[in-house]
């Protein structure tokens, strides 16, 4: 069955030093890998993906992640934090039969960024 | 945002009283999906629809139904609402090219079961 562990449930960071949220994955093949931002009373915004092309993704806002298949994990890092970069984080893998589209969510990080 | 929209927004109820969710896209998209969030738990899929009257299971489906009449449309039926429903609703569609299985989310509805 395929999984997804966010590492930390809650990461604090002060402004302007790196982001690192991490997150590893199960999956009995090459997975379809995600991560989204949810910022207080929002929706769900898509980060980045990872789909079998380029290791390293960029994202929006400055984000990336690698994705390491020997290592199973698809941390998602960013220089330099900003207040707005504030909210909770998940790690997704795509389901066992890709046809449906389901999504495996992980338990999310929060992010919090000090001035 | 994907052109999606969630009915009501915010609802409070009370327990054994039906309760209808609805989620709108205008983009005719062929899957679409209802989820709850919950605390330490992200999100779990109730329910999803891959066309007009096909829809099927997700991992918390008890005490939820789902109808899918037209492609712009997908309710979330709760029969007889109970407390442990109390959530917040996202309602996704599939998006992106075959083969990729991005979702994109509407902004949610926030139940309340008293």
């Amino acid at each position: 069955a395929q999984s997804v562990t966010q590492l930390d449930s809650h990461v604090s960071v002060s402004e302007g030093t790196p982001v690192l949220l991490r997150c590893n994955y199960s999956s009995s093949y090459s997975p379809s890998l995600f991560w989204y931002v949810q910022h207080p009373n929002k929706g769900l915004q898509l980060l980045l993906k990872y789909t079998s092309a380029a290791t390293l993704v960029k994202g929006i806002n400055g984000f990336e992640a690698e994705f390491k298949k020997s290592e199973t994990s698809f941390h998602l890092t960013k220089p330099s934090a900003h207040m707005s970069d504030a909210a909770e984080y998940f790690c997704v893998v795509s389901g066992i039969s890709s046809n449906t589209g389901k999504l495996i969510f992980g338990q999310g990080t929060t992010l919090q960024v000090k001035p | 945002d994907a052109g999606i929209t969630q009915s009501p927004r915010h609802k409070v109820t009370e327990t054994g009283t039906p309760v209808t969710l609805r989620c709108h896209q205008t983009e005719n998209h062929r899957y679409m999906y209802w989820y709850r969030q919950d605390p330490g738990h992200g999100l779990r899929l109730i329910h999803y629809s891959y066309g007009v009257k096909d829809t099927d299971k997700g991992e918390v489906s008890d005490g939820y139904s789902v109808s899918r009449s037209k492609t712009e449309d997908f309710l979330l039926t709760l029969e007889s609402a109970t407390s442990s429903q109390t959530s917040v609703y996202f309602c996704a569609i599939r998006g992106g090219l075959a083969g990729v299985n991005e979702q994109f989310f509407g902004p949610g509805t926030r139940l309340t079961v008293l």
